[in-house]
C-alpha cells in the first residue's frame, strides 16, 4: 500500500518559517491533504487539494506539491502553531485514505 | 454549526464486540462521505474506514478488514462502526469525520472522539 513519510519533528523560531515536508511515490499526481492536531483537541484541515486553505484558516499556511514531495509551509510562525500536522492522500490503487506519521512542529 | 459526537468506547476485553456511534447535525448528513479514523495513544492517525452518502460504498483500511464493519442509518443522522474479535492493538481514539461535498476526502469536520480500550 501507499507510504507518506513525515519527519518526527521541525523546530522554528517565532516569526521565521516552518516547511513541513510529506514525502511519497509520485505524490505529485494525487491531491494532499493536511491537518493540524493540537495536543488533546480533534485534528483540524489547514490545506486542501495540494494548496487550498478552508475558511478561517490564515494565509500563514500555504501548501505546495511537486513529483516526490508535498510541502506545507507555515510563514511567521507563531507558538499557537505548535501542534502536531499530519499529511493524507488517497491511494486509488487500494481504496484506502493514507495519512502520514505525523510531524510535530516545536516554536522555539 | 456542524457536530459530530461519538459514543459507545468502554474498557473490553480481548475477543470482545463493540458498537460505537456518532450523531451528526448541523449538515444534511445524507449528502455525504462519512468515515472512521484511530488515533492510539501517543500515535498518528490511522484512517479505519469511510462509508458513501447511501450507503452503497465501504472501504477499509487492511489493519480492520473482516473484522469491522461500518454502516449509517440516514434517517437518524447516525454513523456506526461495529468493531468485532477486539485486540489490544484496537485500543485507540476513535473519531469520526465528514467528508467535503462531492468527494470521499478530505475531511473537513471532526468529532471529539470515543475511547475504546481493549484491556484484559
Amino acid at each position: 500500500s501507499y507510504v507518506l513519510t513525515q519527519p518526527p519533528s521541525v523546530s522554528v523560531a517565532p516569526g521565521k518559517t516552518a516547511r513541513i515536508i510529506c514525502g511519497g511515490k509520485n505524490i505529485g499526481s494525487k491531491s494532499v491533504h493536511w491537518y493540524q492536531q493540537k495536543p488533546g483537541q480533534a485534528p483540524v484541515l489547514v490545506i486542501s487539494y495540494d494548496s487550498d486553505r478552508p475558511t478561517g484558516i490564515p494565509e500563514r499556511f500555504s501548501g505546495s506539491n511537486s513529483e516526490n514531495t508535498a510541502t506545507l509551509t507555515i510563514s511567521r510562525v507563531e507558538a499557537g502553531d505548535e501542534a502536531d500536522y499530519y499529511c493524507q492522500v488517497w491511494d486509488g490503487s487500494s481504496y484506502q485514505v493514507v495519512f502520514g506519521g505525523g510531524t510535530k512542529l516545536t516554536v522555539l | 454549526e456542524v457536530r459530530l459526537v461519538e459514543s459507545g468506547g468502554v474498557v473490553i476485553q480481548p475477543g470482545g464486540s463493540l458498537r460505537l456511534s456518532c450523531e451528526a447535525s448541523g449538515f444534511t448528513f445524507d449528502d455525504y462521505t462519512m468515515h472512521w479514523v484511530r488515533q492510539a495513544p501517543g500515535k498518528g492517525l490511522e484512517w479505519v474506514s469511510l462509508i458513501s452518502w447511501d450507503g452503497g460504498v465501504t472501504y477499509y483500511a487492511d489493519s480492520v478488514k473482516d473484522q469491522f464493519t461500518i454502516s449509517r442509518d440516514n434517517s437518524k443522522n447516525s454513523l456506526y462502526l461495529q468493531m468485532s474479535s477486539l485486540r489490544f492493538e484496537d485500543t485507540a481514539l476513535y473519531y469520526c469525520a465528514k467528508g467535503v461535498r462531492g468527494s470521499y476526502y478530505p475531511f473537513d469536520h471532526w468529532g471529539q472522539g470515543t475511547l475504546v480500550t481493549v484491556s484484559s
